[in-house]
């Protein structure tokens, strides 16, 4: 079955650093993909999104890269700030199957901005 | 606020007690679904429902029993729980079955003790 997994459970960085979270996906009719944000004692929160046909979205100091060749997913944060402290995972959306499409998440990636 | 709130935050609950998880969403959307999170775990889609019927049941116990009385509002009736039942338990909702992402609400932290 499909599945989308994360490659560093735990990422830290720099205040003021860039910060780069992997997700590698295996279904390779995913046309969608999503990057949640949660923190602590919060429920995941949308950050940006990506649609197959595309290879890079730029949000405010987050961009997201996409190769299908690879079936790899990035997500790059600017400036890495203590608030971007959090964990970060993907999501995919394998499309049509059964008549519905549910998202299928990633494991996580825990990133720790270090002031 | 996401729109989406659960109450409540947090709950201990002994295995032979009776709880129930509510989640309400003033979103406007049709489609609830119910999430557990357990640490190093990916989410676990448990039950989904669109416009209170229910679609799916992924392989989830009977001592967890979910409740759809509208499209606002889900329940997760918890029931002779198990110790290993402890997680965070997550309410989302979607306008249709979204393809563009599902809005959460921040849990119920469950222990079961």
């Amino acid at each position: 079955g499909e599945s989308v997994g994360l490659h560093l459970p735990t990422l830290s960085v720099q205040e003021g650093d860039n910060s780069i979270i992997n997700c590698a996906y295996s279904n390779s009719a995913s046309d969608y993909f999503i990057w949640y944000k949660q923190e602590s004692g919060k429920g995941p929160q949308f950050i940006i999104d990506i649609r197959s046909n595309m290879d890079k979205r730029q949000g405010q100091r987050v961009t997201v890269l996409l190769n299908k060749t690879v079936k790899h997913l990035s997500l790059q944060i600017a400036a890495t700030q203590p608030g971007d402290s959090a964990v970060y995972f993907c999501a995919e959306n394998p499309g049509t199957q059964g008549g519905s499409e549910k998202l299928v998440f990633g494991k996580g990636t825990k990133l720790t901005v270090n002031p | 606020e996401t729109g989406v709130t659960q109450t409540p935050r947090h709950l201990v609950m002994g295995m032979t007690n009776k709880k129930s998880l509510k989640c309400e969403q003033h979103l406007g959307h049709n489609a609830m679904y119910w999430y557990k999170q357990s640490a190093k775990k990916p989410l676990e889609l448990m039950f989904v429902y669109n416009f209170k019927e229910q679609t799916e049941n992924n392989s989830v116990p009977s001592r967890f029993s979910p409740e759809c009385p509208n499209s606002s509002h889900l329940f997760l009736h918890l029931h002779t729980l198990q110790p290993e039942d402890s997680a965070l338990y997550l309410c989302a909702s979607s306008q249709g079955y979204s393809r563009y992402g599902y809005t959460f609400g921040s849990g119920t932290r469950l222990t079961v003790v």
